[in-house]
């Protein structure tokens, strides 16, 4: 039961270095969502993707870049990070539509 | 755009009822959902209402009135791990979900 996995869980960067944040779901589900939650915070959008070969720019898209390479799979990236950018990111699944979020356990970025 | 207003934070005692409100603002509006998330975890994924009314889902329930642009989460029989932080969420017709602040929920014994 594998669900929502992120990779990697942690990772400390310089001020603009480049990384790129992975996620992959196996329930076959449509819909994929890459948030970002700094302390004490609630949920922010950064980009989601409504079906396979679609992407959108969510709340707060700046700084970042998204692919959906597959139906799996939905990659987070950040060219030039910046301090701004230390947060815990979410990454989430679901089938279509409206209903249950499905989230990965969170990858916690700090940048220094 | 949305926004989402809900309190920030709830005391209440175990074994007690609480509350939770949120006024919603939407382009669209497909339904309303309320995610648990305990510190250092995941949100989690308690209820969603697309249409007016409440729905029960064992000690937790959700109400919704679309006229109003309102919802609420109730939560009976209060236990200690219900201490957590609650988010409301609305979809809007491009699919995009967004969530509040959060509620800070603690239950006191």
């Amino acid at each position: 039961n594998a669900g929502v996995t992120q990779t990697p869980k942690f990772q400390v960067l310089k001020t603009g270095q480049s990384m790129t944040l992975q996620c992959a779901q196996d329930m076959n589900h449509n819909s994929m969502y890459w948030y970002r939650q700094d302390p004490g915070m609630g949920l922010r959008l950064i980009y989601y993707s409504a079906s396979e070969g679609t992407t959108d720019k969510g709340e707060v898209p700046n700084g970042y870049n998204v692919s959906r390479l597959n139906k799996r799979e939905f990659s987070l990236r950040l060219e030039s990070a910046a301090p701004s950018q230390t947060s815990v990111y979410f990454c989430a699944s679901s089938p279509s539509g409206p209903g249950e979020l499905f989230f990965g356990e969170g990858s916690r970025l700090t940048v220094l | 755009g949305q926004s989402l207003e809900q309190p920030s934070e709830v005391t209440a005692v175990e074994g007690a009822i609480v509350q939770i409100n949120c006024t919603y603002q939407t382009s669209g509006f497909y339904g309303l959902s309320w995610y648990q998330q305990h510190d250092g975890g995941a949100p989690t994924f308690l209820s969603y209402n697309a249409l007016d009314g409440l729905e029960e889902t064992g000690r937790f329930s959700s109400f919704l009135s679309r006229s109003d642009s309102y919802g609420y989460l109730l939560l009976q029989e209060l236990q200690m791990k219900d201490s957590a932080s609650y988010f409301c969420a609305v979809m809007d017709s491009s699919y995009k979900l967004i969530f509040g602040s959060g509620t800070r929920l603690l239950v006191r014994p």
